[in-house]
């Protein structure tokens, strides 16, 4: 199975920041992997796919980018809304797999 | 608009059966891929299983199988999981998510239904 790994688990953040998160899978995937928020009690909503697409719908803000093993989701200027917990999903092949998420906290 | 609506979730017995569907709505269904992930209390998200548009291929993570049967009937635009002998750590809220047609990764996902597996 291809493991993924996101750093850091959790991130402290004020609005108006650029915020960095990185997903590194176990081997190559190409481009095929996605990005998703999830709010408490929510379900994930899918911001990016094919490493950099942006999703319908997703603020500009969101961004993408990266191929092979490693990934960044990055997000120019941190909004109130922004504020949840980010996961990774390779769907290169079955099993999909995602990263243990990256909580982004208000500092 | 499209919906996915999930239900059959509950309380169970270890070793108990629970049977859990998705409703769909607002696109055709029967031309998309679907998968059930799980999200155990706190914790991040695991995907359960994967059934083709037609039925006819079926994936299941390590976790599950032989214990869980995904399966949908295109005619009723439902997808289900049917769950066996069910354990503490199958504990988790149960999403079922549309692979998109363009994405290829999971762009519509149901509001989850909470599945407690407890004595």
């Amino acid at each position: 199975d291809i493991q993924m790994t996101q750093s850091p688990s959790t991130l402290s953040a004020s609005v108006g920041d650029r915020v960095t998160i990185t997903c590194r899978a176990s081997q190559s995937i190409s481009s095929w992997l996605a990005w998703y928020q999830q709010k408490p009690g929510k379900a994930p909503k899918l911001l990016i796919y094919k490493a950099s697409s942006l999703e319908s719908g997703v603020p500009s803000r969101f961004s993408g980018s990266g191929s092979g093993t490693e990934f960044t989701l990055t997000i120019s200027s941190l909004q109130p809304d922004d504020f949840a917990t980010y996961y990774c999903q390779q769907y290169n092949s079955y099993p999909v797999t995602f990263g243990q998420g990256t909580k982004v906290e208000i500092k | 608009e499209v919906q996915l609506v999930e239900s059959g979730g509950g309380l169970v017995q270890p070793g108990g059966s629970l049977r859990l569907s998705c409703a769909a709505s607002g696109f055709t269904f029967s031309s998309y891929e679907m998968n059930w992930v799980r999200q155990a209390p706190g914790k991040g998200l695991e995907w359960v299983s994967y059934i083709s548009s037609s039925g006819s291929t079926i994936y299941y993570a390590d976790s599950v199988k032989g214990r869980f049967t995904i399966s949908r009937d295109n005619a009723k635009n439902s997808l289900y999981l049917q769950m066996n002998s069910l354990r503490a750590e199958d504990t988790a809220v149960y999403y079922c998510a549309r692979d998109g047609l363009a994405t290829s990764s999971f762009d519509y996902w149901g509001q989850g239904t909470l599945v407690t597996v407890s004595s």
